[in-house]
């Protein structure tokens, strides 16, 4: 099955640095990059996706690379801020898997001010 | 519209006895999962269910049964609890067209004693 691995596990930068977690995963099958952020206490949240048609994808702050080849898909956060903060999660799906993902075990990113 | 709500929020069981947790959905959406949550190890898919009237296996289904008689509901058990289900569950939801994000619920919080 579909193995995917997430580093770092933790993540400390100072208000206005930039912050960038990576995923691998193993099945080239896998079609679809979700990111999940869950603040302490709360559900997981998609923050970003990207698809495996696009080498990229940016929204604000936030964008998302993929590399099919290599099969890496990395999150970078730019000007973080304290309210970044949280536990970012990444995922790999194959649309003819039931919806099924798969998640890496998360990143804690911790913005200092 | 409530989404996916879970109930209930927290419980407290002793070795050996038995709970339902119950996942509802308010979206129409057709897949539905659960998940366990444990420290460091990331989102684990114990059962999930592409349709009313059928679940299937995750990853860690072992000591779990689950049930999905209702489209908008899906009902995780656990028949003899064993301390090592203590653990956050989270119920997901997302729908059969294309691939997406899936959509979770606030969480349970459960102690096995």
């Amino acid at each position: 099955g579909e193995n995917v691995e997430q580093h770092p596990s933790t993540l400390s930068v100072q208000e206005g640095d930039s912050a960038v977690i990576k995923c691998t995963y193993s099945d080239s099958a896998s079609n679809y990059f979700p990111w999940y952020k869950q603040e302490l206490g709360k559900r997981p949240q998609l923050i970003i996706d990207i698809r495996s048609n696009v080498g990229e994808k940016k929204d604000q702050r936030i964008a998302v690379t993929l590399n099919k080849t290599a099969k890496h898909f990395s999150l970078h956060i730019t000007e973080t801020q304290p309210e970044d903060s949280a536990v970012y999660f990444c995922a790999a799906s194959i649309n003819t898997n039931a919806g099924k993902s798969t998640f890496g075990d998360g990143t804690t990113l911790t913005v200092k001010p | 519209n409530a989404g996916v709500t879970q109930t209930p929020k927290f419980r407290v069981l002793k070795t050996g006895q038995s709970m339902t947790l119950l996942c509802a959905q308010d979206m129409n959406h057709e897949y539905m999962y659960w998940y366990r949550q444990d420290p460091g190890m990331g989102l684990r898919l114990i059962h999930y269910s592409v349709g009313e009237g059928t679940t299937a296996k995750g990853e860690v289904p072992d000591g779990y049964n689950v049930s999905r008689l209702k489209k908008q509901n899906f009902l995780l058990g656990l028949e003899s609890a064993a301390p090592s289900q203590t653990s956050v569950y989270f119920c997901a939801s997302s729908t059969r067209r294309g691939i997406n994000e899936q959509f979770f619920g606030p969480g349970t919080r459960l102690t096995v004693l």
